[in-house]
């Protein structure tokens, strides 16, 4: 069965601190993989996706995540946090029959000044 | 990209009643997604809607319950039938532009936010 796990509920911060969200998947054959974030009361944006090709993938807001086959993972980054990149943060993996994503369980991220 | 309008954005109903929700996308896309996002927990999906064809439920989810409409390439409702307060949720639409490829993104309409009294 294809899963993905964030093993963190929640990730603290100072702002301007380099900051990670973790993700690993599986996935039988090659993965395609989703980071979305969700702000309170919004609905959920996507943020970037790996797909194939190069490891590193950049993204809005100065996102990148790093794609690494070796350990099944494919964890979120940013060099310098900042207080309005508090929020909610989803990572997912397309299923290939019938297209549909399936979500982590999310990760809180809380940037303090 | 697609861009996902939903109506209503949050409604509180009473039990035993039932909920439309429509989702509007403002390019025409093959496939579409309606998830749930109960308090504080991941999204789930409840279905596919392809045009043309029947919705397709997830484990759990029943079409009487969710029953579910895509007359066209940029419209589908979703039905939240006889409620209970178990019920209440964010309901999410998604759809992926053009043909719905595997390499293609899938984007988020805003939200419906029920509430079950």
């Amino acid at each position: 069965a294809q899963s993905v796990a964030q093993p963190e509920d929640q990730v603290n911060v100072a702002e301007g601190n380099p900051l990670t969200v973790k993700c690993t998947y599986s996935v039988s054959g090659n993965p395609y993989l989703f980071w979305y974030v969700q702000y309170p009361n919004r609905g959920l944006q996507f943020l970037l996706k790996y797909i194939t090709g190069d490891n590193l993938v950049k993204g809005s807001y100065g996102f990148e995540a790093e794609f690494n086959k070796s350990q099944t993972s494919f964890h979120l980054k940013k060099p310098s946090a900042l207080v309005s990149d508090s929020a909610l943060y989803f990572c997912a993996v397309r299923v290939r029959q019938g297209g549909k994503l399936i979500f982590g369980q999310g990760t809180e991220l809380s940037v303090k000044p | 990209s697609a861009v996902i309008s939903q109506k209503p954005s949050r409604d509180i109903c009473q039990r035993g009643t039932s909920l439309t929700i429509q989702c509007q996308v403002d390019s025409q896309v093959t496939m579409m997604f309606w998830y749930r996002q109960q308090p504080g927990q991941s999204l789930t999906l409840i279905a596919t809607a392809n045009q043309g064809s029947e919705a397709t439920y997830e484990s759990g989810f029943v079409i009487d319950k969710f029953p579910i409409s895509r007359p066209n390439l940029t419209f589908s409702t979703l039905t939240v039938s006889n409620m209970s307060p178990e019920d209440s949720s964010i309901y999410l639409c998604s759809a992926t532009p053009g043909t719905g490829g595997l390499q293609e993104t899938q984007y988020f309409g805003p939200g419906t936010r029920l509430l079950v009294l």
